[in-house]
């Protein structure tokens, strides 16, 4: 199945630091969604987007959804050691039922 | 509270035999969902339900059967014929049809021994 270009990989920061992560995709997109996954656990939604252009925050948190339709971008500021965990952006278009998964961004936070 | 159930949460099996991951939600979700994850990989679509009795194969349906008999039930069966069965299994709903923000429950890890 297809999935979505997620990039990084893996992000090895300080606490403190901000956090940019992105993802793309060859298809356009009328949903964007953001998740986190801790270890063990299922993914946990953070942030929805609904149209191009849309910029949400929740928290130290703030998404937005490419005008191009086919990126997203997640920024965390000030992170914290509780932001470690892996990061899925996922993205539904128009003529399908089904969310499409990025890769995820796995995140590790320094003291 | 309202949310999404999954048991159990590890679950072991010997090669060859089938195996039954239960799935519950109290949202009043239509849409039910089952995902597989393995190590360092996304998550990979199983199988779809929008309405009861009624279910899609996603892009990995081979090995695996489920059933739809509730709105807030949607069990997997993973059986002898899935070639490669070890791995984290996530069920999902969503409100109105497919469309809709999925929220995901807290997975069943597999293992076949």
């Amino acid at each position: 199945g297809q999935q979505l270009n997620q990039s990084p990989q893996s992000m090895f920061i300080q606490e403190g630091e901000d956090v940019s992560m992105n993802c793309t995709s060859s298809s356009i997109f009328n949903t964007w969604l953001w998740y986190k996954q801790d270890p063990g656990e299922g993914p946990v939604l953070l942030i929805a987007l609904y149209k191009a252009g849309e910029l949400t925050s929740n928290g130290r948190l703030t998404a937005q959804f490419g005008i191009t339709r086919k990126d997203s971008f997640l920024n965390i500021s000030a992170s914290i050691p509780s932001d470690v965990g892996i990061y899925f952006c996922a993205g539904q278009s128009y003529n399908t039922d089904k969310l499409i998964f990025g890769t995820g961004t796995r995140l590790q936070v320094f003291p | 509270d309202g949310g999404i159930t999954q048991s159990p949460k590890y679950l072991f099996r010997k090669e060859g035999q089938n195996v039954t991951l239960s799935c519950e939600q109290n949202l009043n979700h239509d849409a039910m969902y089952w995902y597989r994850q393995d190590p360092g990989q996304g998550l990979r679509l199983i199988y779809y339900s929008q309405i009861v009795n009624d279910f899609q194969k996603g892009d990995i349906a081979e090995g695996y059967s489920v059933s739809r008999e509730k709105k807030e039930s949607f069990p997997l069966t993973v059986t002898s014929a899935q070639k490669n069965p070890t791995a984290f299994y996530l069920c999902a709903s969503s409100k109105d049809r497919a469309r809709d923000t999925q929220y995901f429950g807290p997975g069943t890890r597999l293992t076949v021994l």
